[in-house]
């Protein structure tokens, strides 16, 4: 079956701190890439997506995602977190169809 | 613009009652998406919308759930009876339909509580 996997549950960094979260998932063919974000007491908000052309894409807040298709992942990275990046991260994928495949979540804290 | 809103914020209910969960999508967003998350595990699919027609109900756990889209605007989302597994933070979804437009805005979610 269909799975996007996310490695780390709870992540806890202190601020100015490198960040990459991991994201993995199972399917052979052409996939649409998303990694969501939900702020205390906030709704989901999009980060960044790939649909197509340069893996490496560019989101809001100084967040990046690179899509290496040989190893179906799609990990989120963000040189130097704030304390305001404490959030739940959710990789999602688009799998030909049109649903979205959630992993689990992230919890990331950042410790001021 | 106005988002993706969802009624009730919170809503608190005994096994064997009946909820009914709103969706206001974005205006001129055909697709509408329900997913729900129970605590502690993934948000998972529920069903989608195209205007007022089911393209995919495959998430739909069992016959209790039943979603409408009267004239392809809001959603509703009716649990009847609820139980107590029913619980958790439904969320919806909706977008604009062709490729590379598939990008789904999310509302805040409605958190159901099933005692």
């Amino acid at each position: 079956a269909q799975s996007v996997s996310q490695h780390n549950h709870h992540v806890i960094l202190s601020e100015a701190a490198s960040l990459e979260l991991g994201c993995n998932y199972s399917y052979g063919g052409t996939v649409n890439l998303f990694w969501y974000v939900q702020y205390p007491g906030q709704h989901l908000q999009l980060l960044l997506k790939y649909f197509s052309g340069d893996p490496l894409v560019k989101g809001i807040k100084g967040f990046e995602a690179e899509f290496i298709k040989s190893k179906f992942s799609f990990n989120l990275r963000k040189p130097s977190v704030q304390w305001s990046d404490t959030a739940e991260y959710f990789c999602a994928v688009i799998l030909g169809n049109e649903k979205l495949t959630f992993g689990t979540g992230t919890r990331l804290t950042i410790i001021p | 613009e106005a988002g993706v809103t969802q009624f009730p914020s919170h809503s608190v209910i005994e096994k064997g009652q009946t909820v009914t969960l709103r969706c206001d999508p974005i205006s001129g967003h055909d697709n509408l998406y329900w997913y729900r998350r129970v605590m502690g595990k993934e948000i998972k699919f529920l069903l989608h919308f195209v205007k007022e027609s089911k393209q995919d109900e495959s998430g739909m756990p069992n016959n209790r759930f039943l979603a409408e889209r009267t004239g392809g605007t809001y959603s509703t989302l009716k649990v009847q009876p609820a139980e107590l597994e029913d619980s958790g933070v439904y969320f919806c979804a909706s977008s604009q339909v062709g490729y590379g437009k598939n990008i789904q805005y999310f509302g805040a979610g409605t958190r159901l509580s099933v005692l």
